[in-house]
């Protein structure tokens, strides 16, 4: 199947400071990115679907001015937490869409802010 | 919009025995479904998908589901449990050619298997 990498798989941020968490997708090009923040021991929760080119559309209650998303290339997405507050720390996972159905994930960023 | 339940938060089973993580569905149309699994600190690998004809889909790791029209429900199960089986398991969703919708997830179900 397809191959989703995230860097970094770990981060530690002092309050305050920005963290960039890459997307790409390996062996295919994606038009469409998802990001997905996981709570502990909760379900996934949409945040933002990239398009390439184009602006993300962001889930409501999510700040897109804190979260900022890049979908430059087919094959990159990148998610900036801005200004980043102890309550950012989560589990970050991305997702990849190829065709019509199919969704690939990243194997998640643990971010920690302190 | 379309929903997923996991009625269950926890299921536990010993090992060699049969296993069920019930799924149920709300979509507009037919759906796209999907069962992955999370081991802890890893993201979501894929294990099965319905997307049309034979309502029992085989997938990784000995799993297998069945999709239910009538009671829109896509039971993931097993028929002798591992005790590497014990992670998170989702259930999601999607409606058929729905463009760029993403998968909208169940809350997942925590699977321990006991030896």
């Amino acid at each position: 199947g397809a191959v989703v990498s995230q860097h970094p798989s770990r981060v530690i941020c002092k309050s305050g400071t920005s963290v960039k968490i890459e997307c790409r997708s390996l062996d295919f090009q994606a038009t469409t990115m998802f990001w997905y923040r996981q709570f502990p021991k909760k379900s996934l929760m949409l945040m933002a679907t990239s398009n390439e080119g184009s602006k993300a559309t962001y889930e409501q209650g999510v700040e897109k001015d804190k979260f900022l998303i890049n979908h430059a290339s087919l094959t990159l997405s990148t998610l900036t937490v801005t200004s980043a507050h102890p309550e950012d720390s989560s589990f970050y996972i991305c997702s990849a869409k190829q065709g019509d159905y199919e969704q690939y994930f990243g194997p998640g960023t643990r971010l920690t802010v302190t | 919009a379309q929903s997923v339940a996991q009625p269950e938060d926890q299921v536990n089973v010993a090992e060699g025995n049969p296993l069920t993580v019930k799924c149920t569905y709300s979509v507009s149309g037919n759906p796209y479904l999907f069962w992955y699994v999370q081991y802890p600190n890893r993201g979501l690998q894929f294990l099965l998908k319905y997307i049309t004809g034979d309502n029992l889909v085989k997938g990784s790791y000995g799993f297998e589901a069945e999709f239910n029209k009538s009671q829109t429900s896509f039971h993931l199960k097993k028929p002798s449990a591992l005790v590497s089986d014990s992670a998170l398991y989702f259930c999601a969703v999607r409606p058929w050619n729905s463009g760029n919708t993403p998968l909208v997830f169940g809350k997942g179900t925590r699977l321990s298997v006991i030896a």
